[in-house]
């Protein structure tokens, strides 16, 4: 069983230029989360979605977007990547939103130069 | 909106030595409430989670947490450390009465063994 796969897994990128993290989970979860996490941070929570079709802004959304392209796939998108940005991103779903087990990805390591 | 806090940024116990991180929260009434584990180059694990009932709670790996409303604090607690055990812990916490799916994290607590 895959669970959630991430890809990329590294990526470097000049301050400026776009990216997409895509994400897919193979559980038929419902609700699908993307986390960024720093260190002394913790995790914070960017967008999630709580079913297809529908996205909600987390605690930190700003420069981000995201598509719920489908039940299985979450992606987050750097429209114009940021020094700022730099940091470890978590994709993870769940069966039962709020109520449930994460379930995450092995992280996504982005470097904005 | 719910919030959590962990006080500690990091705890060093010794081996064998019994183990209480700590987890406040936020919240206008009884959250969901877990704790997860990231070891060293690990992704993320549930230990456990609360969310109504028996507010002693037993976990993977020897853990268990006590949720306290009058506190609201949800600790987690493990009776005697392995040297395993050296890990960051993060305690996070649902909102039941939000008819949303968030799901925020603290700050987490680095967990340090001494041999």
């Amino acid at each position: 069983n895959a669970g959630v796969t991430q890809t990329p897994k590294f990526q470097v990128l000049k301050t400026g230029q776009s990216m997409t993290l895509q994400c897919a989970q193979d559980m038929n979860h419902n609700s699908m989360y993307w986390y960024r996490q720093d260190p002394g941070m913790g995790l914070r929570l960017i967008y999630y979605s709580a079913s297809e079709g529908t996205t909600d802004k987390g605690e930190v959304p700003n420069g981000y977007n995201v598509s719920r392209l489908n039940k299985r796939e979450f992606s987050l998108r750097l429209e114009s990547a940021a020094p700022s940005q730099t940091s470890v991103y978590f994709c993870a779903s769940s069966a039962t939103g709020a109520a449930g087990e994460l379930f995450f990805g092995e992280g996504s390591r982005l470097t904005v130069l | 909106a719910q919030s959590v806090t962990q006080p500690d940024i990091h705890i060093t116990v010794s081996e064998g030595a019994s183990l209480e991180l700590r987890c406040n929260y936020s919240y206008g009434a009884t959250p969901y409430l877990f704790w997860y584990v990231q070891s060293p180059g690990q992704g993320l694990q549930l230990l456990l989670k609360y969310f109504s009932g028996d507010t002693l709670v037993q976990g993977i790996k020897g853990f268990e947490a006590e949720f306290k409303r009058s506190q609201s604090s949800f600790n987690l607690r493990k009776p005697s450390v392995h040297w395993s055990d050296a890990a960051e812990y993060f305690c996070a916490v649902g909102a039941p009465m939000n008819r949303d799916d968030k799901i925020i994290f603290g700050k987490g607590t680095r967990l340090h063994i001494l041999p």
